[in-house]
């Protein structure tokens, strides 16, 4: 099956600091790749939407100054978290999905946020 | 909004079916996804229903009812390294995926 990779698996940061986390799509052509965010006990929020080569969509309530999300290639996105603060300490899984699945979405392994 | 309902907790013994039911509403529908995630982990995929009835994977079997919003997820012989959470996610017509709290399974010997 077709793999995607994040990278950090964990972050510790400071408070006041930016975080970036990158999701990759390593045997396909990810057109579309989605940012969840899953507080303990909680389920999978989407954050945001991201198409290759165009600003990423935002769901209500998440800000976008805050979770830039930069989506330049077709393998590629990036989670900025910026000026983290420890309320934004959380698990952040991308996931992503081909032109050719519309159906399908391929999910990182996470990146666990700490902010101390 | 999507409206998504499943149990919070189930316990079932080593060796035992269980049934972990799934109501949703949504705009539109593209299909049904089941998930299963371990605590700390991403999710990993389980099964995909687009059209009503049964699809059976190993000792995995979903069921969907589009007409009532209704799925299940049917875990057969259950063995310890079950114990994780079942996430129900409804495809939405815009192909977007929605998770449901999920449930908590706790195999018990």
């Amino acid at each position: 099956g077709a793999v995607v990779s994040q990278h950090p698996s964990w972050v510790i940061c400071k408070s006041g600091t930016s975080v970036k986390i990158e999701c990759r799509s390593l045997d396909f052509q990810a057109t579309t790749m989605f940012w969840y965010r899953q507080f303990p006990k909680q389920s999978l929020m989407l954050m945001a939407t991201s198409n290759e080569g165009s600003k990423a969509t935002y769901e209500q309530g998440v800000e976008k100054d805050k979770f830039l999300i930069n989506h330049a290639s077709l393998t590629l996105s990036t989670l900025t978290v910026t000026s983290a603060h420890p309320e934004d300490s959380s698990f952040y899984i991308c996931s992503a999905r081909s032109a050719r699945e519309a159906s399908t979405q391929y999910f990182g392994p996470g990146t666990r946020l700490t902010v101390l | 909004g999507q409206n998504i309902d499943q149990p919070t907790e189930m316990t079932a013994t080593e060796g035992a079916i269980v049934q972990i039911n799934c109501t949703y509403q949504t705009s539109g529908f593209n299909g049904l996804f089941w998930y299963q995630q371990h605590a700390g982990e991403a999710p990993t995929f389980l099964s995909y229903n687009v059209l009503d009835g049964l699809e059976e994977k190993g000792r995995f079997s979903s069921f969907l009812s589009r007409s009532k919003g209704y799925s299940y997820l049917l875990l057969k012989e259950l063995q310890m390294k079950d114990s994780a959470s079942y996430l129900c996610a409804p495809l939405d017509g815009s192909y977007q995926l929605t998770f449901g709290k999920g449930t908590k399974l706790s195999v018990i010997p």
